[in-house]
């Protein structure tokens, strides 16, 4: 089976560029994430969709940032303007979540973003 | 809101020497998942426990649940060089639905042959 597909992998753009990152679930799972790393903040939780519709949004930084989820195969994540303070890695990830509780969570290889 | 903690940041040690990382809620979990990352890779799900107390084995890797449910361990066993990656606990509070996960900032374990 396939995994979790991100795209691109590595992108380098210019400060005030806008950069949309992309994402392919896995298919039959019903929820997806979009997750930030970087070593001074560690993996965050930007945005979270059960079911194509947004739980919750309140880990995107600011209006720079927006994700959309228009069916459940594709998520994109969008940064207008970018800033360098954006450089990171990008995760989607995606699970099958039912009820209360937690379910495993895979996580794709990332998108590796420079804001230079 | 919750936080999960987790130290050490940093550990290093011989192949063969033993290792463990611990996690730290600020609020009762429902369960915790373990995650491993190796350098320059995506966080790879190892496993996940869900009853109070709960002691769980895989190879030379043990987790623990704490009897309240706010703290876990993972601890190796004489360590080798393909441990090396960052573990990260995330736990997911009480009766929350939906699998929103805290993840910990993550151990950086280095292994020297």
């Amino acid at each position: 089976d396939a995994g979790v597909i991100q795209s691109p992998r590595h992108e380098v753009t210019e400060m005030g560029q806008e950069v949309t990152l992309r994402c392919k679930p896995i298919s039959g799972h019903n929820s997806l994430f979009w997750y930030r790393q970087t070593m001074m903040r560690g993996l965050e939780l930007l945005i979270y969709f059960n079911n194509n519709v947004p739980i919750d949004d309140s880990g995107m930084p600011e209006d720079r940032f927006s994700a959309k989820m228009p069916n459940a195969s594709f998520s994109t994540l969008k940064i207008q303007p970018s800033e360098p303070r954006d450089s990171a890695v990008y995760f989607c990830a995606s699970s099958s979540i039912q009820g209360v509780g937690g379910n495993t969570i895979y996580f794709g290889e990332g998108s590796w973003l420079t804001v230079v | 809101g919750q936080q999960v903690m987790q130290i050490p940041q940093y550990q290093h040690v011989q192949e063969g020497e033993d290792f463990t990382t611990y996690c730290n809620s600020s609020t009762t979990l429902s369960n915790i998942q373990w995650y491993k990352q190796r350098p320059g890779g995506h966080p790879v799900f190892l496993i996940q426990l869900v009853k109070s107390g709960e002691v769980k084995k895989q190879k030379r890797l043990t987790f623990q649940f704490g009897e309240a449910k706010k703290n876990s361990s993972l601890h190796i066993t004489a360590t080798q060089t393909t441990d090396v990656g960052t573990y990260f606990c995330a736990g997911l509070a009480g009766g929350t639905s939906y699998g929103k996960l805290t993840f910990g900032q993550g151990t950086i374990l280095t292994v020297h042959p």
